[in-house]
């Protein structure tokens, strides 16, 4: 069964170095989305992309924050500088397309920043 | 703003008891609402899905409800086991496609 997957499983960084996280959404979906939890906290959303653009995006996603599908398979997102408050599991997830409403997760990639 | 609350924020019963967990919403304008379970350090999978149509879903043990006018549902789990222990997080979908999160109910089903 088509999976989303996201790599790395786990990324130790230190404050103020870029880092991106990576997902490979599923092959013939073309609405990409990135949320992110905090941990013991809710899980927020950040980002929605369709047709190479960003689509909506939250009051988080400011610009220390970008997303980019560089080829045809890799959906990524950006922290230019990281803080200590971006320590979180991030999580990708990509729908269909119109008319499909089940957005389908990855396993989450966890951004420690110390 | 829709804002989503799950009740209660952690439950423990023992081995084989049926269980109810309780989502509200504070937005009746959704269009639908998903259950997902959440191991410790891990993904989402998705349970089940209601359509803002419909009334409730089941999969095997598992059935959940939607009220929309009254603004809740409810994660109904039969004969609980072990391996059902988890956090269980509820979500609506807004016309914005955008899911908005509760903070989840952590299960501990004890042997």
């Amino acid at each position: 069964e088509p999976e989303v997957t996201q790599t790395p499983s786990h990324q130790v960084t230190q404050m103020g170095q870029e880092v991106i996280l990576r997902c490979v959404p599923i092959s013939n979906h073309l609405y990409f989305y990135w949320y992110r939890q905090i941990l013991g906290q809710k899980v927020e959303f950040l980002v929605s992309f369709y047709n190479n653009e960003i689509s909506e995006k939250s009051e988080i996603f400011d610009d220390q924050f970008s997303v980019e599908r560089p080829d045809g398979s890799n959906f990524t997102l950006k922290i230019r500088s990281t803080k200590l408050e971006d320590s979180a599991m991030y999580f990708c997830a990509s729908r269909e397309g119109t008319g499909s409403i089940e957005q389908y997760f990855g396993p989450g990639t966890r951004l420690t920043v110390t | 703003k829709q804002e989503v609350t799950q009740i209660p924020a952690a439950l423990s019963v023992p081995e084989g008891e049926n269980l109810v967990l309780n989502c509200s919403f504070t937005d009746s304008a959704i269009y639908n609402l998903q259950w997902f379970r959440q191991d410790p350090g891990k993904g989402l999978t998705s349970l089940l899905l209601i359509q803002s149509s419909q009334r409730e879903q089941t999969s095997g043990r598992l059935n959940a409800s939607l009220d929309k006018s009254s603004g809740r549902s409810t994660l109904y789990i039969a004969a609980s086991q072990p391996g059902d222990s988890a956090t269980y997080l509820c979500a609506v979908r807004d016309s914005n496609y955008q899911l908005i999160w509760g903070a989840g109910t952590k299960l501990i089903i004890k042997p």
